[in-house]
Order: C-alpha cells, then structure tokens, then sequence
C-alpha cells in the first residue's frame, strides 16, 4: 500500500463548525487530490496540489479550501460545515501527472 | 459534459463464474482508462490502459481498452467470494496542472459460495 494517512478516520460535528481533515504521504510524491464519495455520484474531486503552494479547484470545490506548506501534507478545510457536506473523503496522490493515483484509507465526515 | 458510465449497477454471480464489466466514456482530452477494486476502505488499483486493443492482465482479472468505441471492459474469470467489490472505472483526461480522473458510479459485484 503507497504510503497515505488521513486524519481523522470518522468525525461527527455540527454545522455551522470549522472541519480540518488532513492527508500525509511518506512516498514524496508530488501530486495531491482530494475526493468526497457519495452514493450515486461516484468520487468526485474536490481540490487538488501539484507542488507545495500550489492548489487548484476540482469539480466540486464550493464550501472548501486546501493548503499545502509541505511535500508530506495536504489540508482539506471546510470552513462552515453544512449537512451536505456529510460524505467520504480520500485523499490520493500520483508520483507524476499522469501517473496512476493512489488513494488513502479515508475520512468518514458527518455534519448534524 | 464528461461522462463515464458503468453497467451493469450491480451483479451477483456464484463462485466460479466469468463476469464482464463495462464501462463507456466520453472526455475531452482523454489519456487513459483505470480500474479500481473498492472493498469496504478506499479504492485499490487494478489496471491503466492508454492504449487500444492491447489486453492488460493480472491473475484471474483482464480488461481491454477500445477508443474507437470509447469503452473498456474488466472480465473476472472464476469469481470468489474474496472480488467481492465495488469496481470502479475511471477516465484520466489532461485537465491544466495535472492528469484529473472522472469516475463512474461503479458496479457492485456480489460473488456467492
């Protein structure tokens, strides 16, 4: 398995509160995704990095923000949590752009 | 709008069967095609095809690209209970920094003893 941790593995809150989910990589790898899954969507990318500082929107990245200071580490923020935003988070990296991403085990994200 | 779309939603089959999964796709920019297994935890790759008519292979799993038809196949021979599983098929097109992936909803395979 590449080397990815997510942190926490299932959190409960409310809406309306800051949430901080966070990916760390031991492989080095320079390209960073975070997806959500949801039933009848399939995964969808929400923002990703291709380097540290440097962050671009995916397909659904309205209510979230990222931030990259360093190689390892890939922060997902959802400023003010709302109840849509309930869902599965991966994280995934790639050594390369078109390389083959890998995915870490998962968040378990749900806003009451 | 970029779509993949998988069929069938769901399948169950007893242990030893051969099943065909598809999965079609329009994307502008496309690069490649990916094959995902997902258990009850995240996604594990099985296969990228980047090019037509050539048949990647891994033990029992196979899966073959046409891009004149824009569709992909995944076959498992002699099922067991252990491939069941989400299997999710994913397009990669060129989109600015990187390679991003569009996924299809998946077909959930269910193996009986």
């Amino acid at each position: 398995d590449a080397g990815i941790t997510q942190s926490p593995r299932h959190k409960v809150t409310e809406t309306g509160t800051p949430v901080t989910l966070r990916c760390h990589q031991t492989e080095n790898h320079r390209y960073m995704y975070w997806y959500r899954q949801d039933p009848g969507h399939g995964l969808r990318l929400i923002h990703y990095s291709y380097g540290v500082k440097d962050t671009d929107k995916g397909e659904v990245s309205d209510g979230y923000s990222v931030s990259r200071s360093k190689t390892e580490d890939f922060l997902l923020t959802l400023e003010s949590a709302t109840s849509s935003q309930t869902s599965v988070y991966f994280c995934a990296i790639s050594e390369a752009a078109t390389d083959t991403q890998y995915f870490g085990p998962g968040t378990r994200l749900t806003v009451l | 709008e970029d779509k993949v779309v998988q069929s069938p939603l769901s399948l169950v089959v007893h242990e030893g069967d051969t099943v065909t999964l598809n999965c079609s796709y329009e994307v502008t920019n496309f690069r490649s095609l990916l094959w995902y297994k997902q258990e009850k935890k995240a996604p594990t790759f099985l296969f990228m095809l980047t090019s037509s008519g050539i048949e990647k292979k891994s033990g029992r799993l196979s899966s073959i690209l046409d891009k004149k038809e824009l569709f992909s196949i995944l076959n498992i021979t002699a099922t067991q209970t252990g491939d069941s599983a989400i299997y999710l098929c994913a397009s990669s097109f060129y989109g600015g920094a990187t390679n991003k992936l569009i996924f299809g909803t998946g077909t959930l395979l269910a193996v009986q003893p």
